[in-house]
Formats: C-alpha cells, structure tokens, sequence
C-alpha cells in the first residue's frame, strides 16, 4: 500500500514562493504520474498539475504561469514550487498518486493534506 | 468555475437509495471517477473508470453513465457515508483534469 506524505512550511509571505515536497514510501515513484490538488476552506477540490516520473508535466492553466513541478526519483520524491503567491492560493494541499489511461485520469492514493496559510 | 457540474446537496433517510449527477461534455467522451470525501479527512476514491470500485468499497457503492451525466449511486445508505462527494475527470481537451464542485450528502 502506497502511502504518500506532504512536508513544507504552512506560512508563506504573500508574493513569495511556495514549496511543497511529497514522499511516496511502499512503492516506486517511477513509470507513474503524480499529482497536486488543492482545497480552500470550505470549497472544493483543484487540481493543480500533474507529473510524470520522467519529468513530463501537465499544469492547470489556471496557474501556469506561476508553477513549477519537479521529481526526485533518488528520494522518492516529487515537489511543487508556486511563485507570486496571494491569499487565494490559501488552502489545504495534497499530493496523490494519478492513474492515467486513455479513457480517464483518477487519483487512487493521497496524502493526508497539509494546510499552507499566504500571509505577512 | 469547473467543466464539470454537480447537484446541490442532498439528504437521504438511513437505508434509502441516492443518486447525485456530474454533468459536462468532456463525459461524452471520458469517463468519471468518484471520491468520498469526510470533514478533516483526505478525499478517498469510490469509484472509477465510471463503476470499477477500489479494493475496500462495499459494494452500495455503483456508477453509470449516459451522454454528457456520471452519476453515483449509493444503495442501502448508511450513516458513514454522509459526506461530500467528488466527480473527476478529464477536461474536453483530454490534457488538464478537473474536478466538479461537490455534493453535500446527509443522511437523515
């Protein structure tokens, strides 16, 4: 059972850069596609991109220009760098494991969430 | 906004039958997945690829599809499947992923 573990700051300044790493442990990151969603108190799910273990990336157009996902296959990793942040980017944020076919896309394991407050 | 559009919330007596949609165009073409999602919990997938459940979900858990509307069909409601609920699937380009805004279910 693959278990994945979100770790970062939970205060950023607003304008700077968010930086998230998720660890997957109880499987390998590699030939997989991973992913990042996050939830504002009280709202929804958004997704905010995806990535597969060779780098290859897919980004919510939404947030494009300020995004960055990346891979570390050496420790199992795989992280989010959002710049320019506001209070809008205020939420609680999980990593999860995608599955990816043709037909459809689904999110099968996540971690537990880590709540990230944009704020001076 | 989001691609994909679910009901209002909804509330169920104990036992009874409940079915909650998920509309939008990308699902003429791909299919829907289903997340449970609990206060201060993680989402965790029910459904996907439409009605295939993950290892675990009991079985009043189903889905279907018709034209551009997934919907979700909880059978024999209990008490600990008052939640929020979440459609997902690809968007019509079939390269980003999104999700709908949610349905409430209560369980009355």
């Amino acid at each position: 059972q693959v278990h994945l573990q979100e770790s970062g700051p939970g205060l950023v300044k607003p304008s700077e850069t968010l930086s998230l790493t998720c660890t997957v442990s109880g499987g390998s990151i590699n030939k997989l596609y991973w992913s990042w969603v996050r939830q504002p108190a009280g709202k929804g799910l958004e997704w905010i991109g995806r990535l597969y273990s060779d780098g290859t990336t897919n980004y919510n157009p939404s947030l494009k220009s300020r995004l960055t996902m990346s891979v570390d296959m050496s420790k199992n990793q795989f992280s989010l760098n959002l710049k320019s942040v506001t209070a809008a980017d205020t939420a609680i944020y999980y990593c999860a494991r995608c599955i990816a076919t043709a037909g459809n896309n689904w999110f099968d394991s996540w971690g537990q969430g880590i709540l990230v407050t944009v704020s001076a | 906004s989001s691609d994909l559009t679910q009901d209002p919330p909804v509330s169920v007596a104990l036992g009874q039958t409940v079915k909650i949609t998920c509309q939008g165009d990308s699902l003429r073409t791909y299919s829907a997945s289903w997340y449970q999602q609990k206060p201060g919990q993680a989402p965790v997938l029910v459904l996907y690829d439409t009605n295939n459940r993950p290892s675990g979900i009991p079985d009043r858990f189903s889905g279907s599809t018709s034209g551009n509307t997934a919907s979700l069909t909880i059978t024999g409601t209990r008490a600990e499947d008052e939640a929020d609920y979440y459609c997902n699937s690809r968007d019509t380009t079939g390269y980003q992923v999104v999700f709908g805004g949610g349905t409430k279910v209560t369980v009355l």
